[in-house]
């Protein structure tokens, strides 16, 4: 089963403060997602990565930088934090080629901007 | 706008009874997938159906697809508490990208 492990698990910052989120996938899957979780809104996608150097913007990325380092590792930066950023955030990965879409979430990354 | 979306923020039945979530989405489709969320856990699949299928089944588990009203259900028999949870519908339009549903949030009553 594809594991997905996210770091730190609660995160409390001040506004304007600067935030890595990380992410490590250990199932060699090839696409890694950012999403955040929101009453009201779902999940929704900041950004994700088909390989190692490679980053695609998703639906609500503004605030937010990503790096994917190796093909384990994939980070959300946050560089000037704002209250609207506190939230749940999620790190996906998935194999389009092997697992048909299929979606492995880790158990999350709650922010909080003061 | 959503491009999919539950039709129910909440529902509750009796450990035991039957119930079904719905979901509508907006484009068209490549494939449809409901996940469960656990307390505490990130989303996991449940069950994927592609656009040329009109049903899945896993267990208690049964999922339908109705691409010419854009719409899906998810069924569940027998519930039990352990399926409290809120449950996403999840529409493929892209290669690479999936946009969930809003969420509904089931609460399975002793």
């Amino acid at each position: 089963e594809a594991a997905v492990t996210q770091s730190p698990r609660n995160k409390v910052t001040v506004t304007g403060g600067n935030v890595t989120l990380s992410c490590r996938q250990t199932n060699s899957h090839n696409y890694m997602y950012w999403y955040r979780q929101d009453t009201g809104h779902g999940l929704r996608l900041i950004h994700y990565s088909y390989g190692a150097g490679n980053l695609q913007i998703g639906d609500v990325p503004d605030g937010y930088k990503a790096t994917r380092t190796t093909q384990e590792d994939f980070f959300l930066l946050l560089e000037l934090a704002s209250p609207s950023q506190t939230s749940l955030y999620f790190c996906a990965s998935s194999d389009p080629g092997t697992s048909a879409e299929t979606l492995y979430f880790g158990s999350g990354t709650r922010l909080t901007v003061l | 706008s959503q491009l999919a979306e539950e039709n129910s923020w909440a529902l509750s039945v009796h450990e035991g009874e039957s119930v079904t979530v719905n979901c509508s989405y907006k484009t068209s489709i490549t494939a449809l997938q409901w996940y469960r969320q656990k307390s505490g856990k990130g989303p996991a699949q449940l069950i994927l159906i592609r656009s040329n299928e009109r049903e899945k089944r896993n267990g208690r588990l049964r999922a339908t697809l109705d691409t010419s009203s854009q719409s899906s259900s998810l069924s569940i028999t027998a519930t039990r508490c352990e399926d409290t949870a809120v449950y996403f519908c999840a529409s493929n339009y892209n290669q690479g990208k999936l946009i969930f549903g809003q969420g509904t949030k089931l609460s399975i009553k002793p």
